[in-house]
């Protein structure tokens, strides 16, 4: 079974800190995207990588970054954090198959900004 | 810009009824994904839809996609409390390369 590990489940951090989220994946894939939840909003893209230093911003990229230095690792990071960053972060990875697999999820973290 | 809208967004039924939840998406695509998510839990996947007219059963849940309408459709059959979760159908945003777009979610619970 694919595992795709976020490194907390539960953070609070007080604004404008510096937020490190990390996920590591142990299938080989590909593929790596970071999604928020927020209710009513269903999971909005924030970032993904099809390859190690690669990135692509997704519908929702403001306010973070990604770094992806090693294939099986996707970090986000909040460079300053603000209130408005407070939700759950969803890890994701995939095999690169023209998009006919299935995105596989970790646990998330619920990220508070106080 | 890809746009995927779910209904109904929340649904109480009754255990033993049947119902049908849409997700109806703005632009072509031929990939579909189902997801199901428990309270406090992840993204768990359910269905991959590939092509027009794909059907695909597993238990009481069957799930159908129409290209040409931008539609899929999420059929229980018989609920059963154990089915009470959020459901999620998600589309493959650009150039079939596995970024998917989600939509706000189906929250369904099944009172016995």
């Amino acid at each position: 079974d694919v595992k795709v590990t976020q490194s907390s489940r539960y953070l609070v951090k007080r604004t404008g800190e510096k937020v490190f989220l990390e996920c590591v994946q142990d299938m080989d894939h590909e593929n790596m995207f970071w999604y928020r939840q927020d209710p009513g909003l269903g999971l909005r893209l924030i970032y993904f990588s099809y390859d190690v230093k690669m990135k692509e911003k997704g519908d929702i990229p403001e306010g973070y970054s990604v770094s992806r230095e090693k294939k099986e690792r996707f970090s986000l990071i909040l460079e300053s954090a603000s209130t408005n960053q407070t939700s759950m972060y969803l890890c994701a990875s995939s095999l690169f198959h023209r998009g006919q697999s299935p995105l596989h999820f970790g646990n998330g973290t619920r990220l508070t900004v106080t | 810009e890809l746009k995927v809208e779910q209904n109904p967004l929340f649904l109480s039924m009754q255990e033993g009824k049947n119902y049908t939840i849409y997700c109806n998406y703005s632009t072509t695509s031929d990939r579909l994904y189902w997801y199901r998510q428990d309270p406090g839990k992840s993204l768990e996947s359910l269905f991959v839809l590939l092509s027009n007219g794909a059907v695909k059963q597993e238990g009481r849940l069957m799930a159908s996609l129409d290209t040409k309408a931008r539609l899929s459709t999420l059929h229980i059959t018989a609920a059963v409390h154990d089915l009470s979760a959020t459901y999620f159908c998600a589309v493959d945003g650009s150039s079939n390369t596995g970024k998917l777009i989600f939509g706000q979610g189906t929250t369904l619970q099944v009172k016995p």
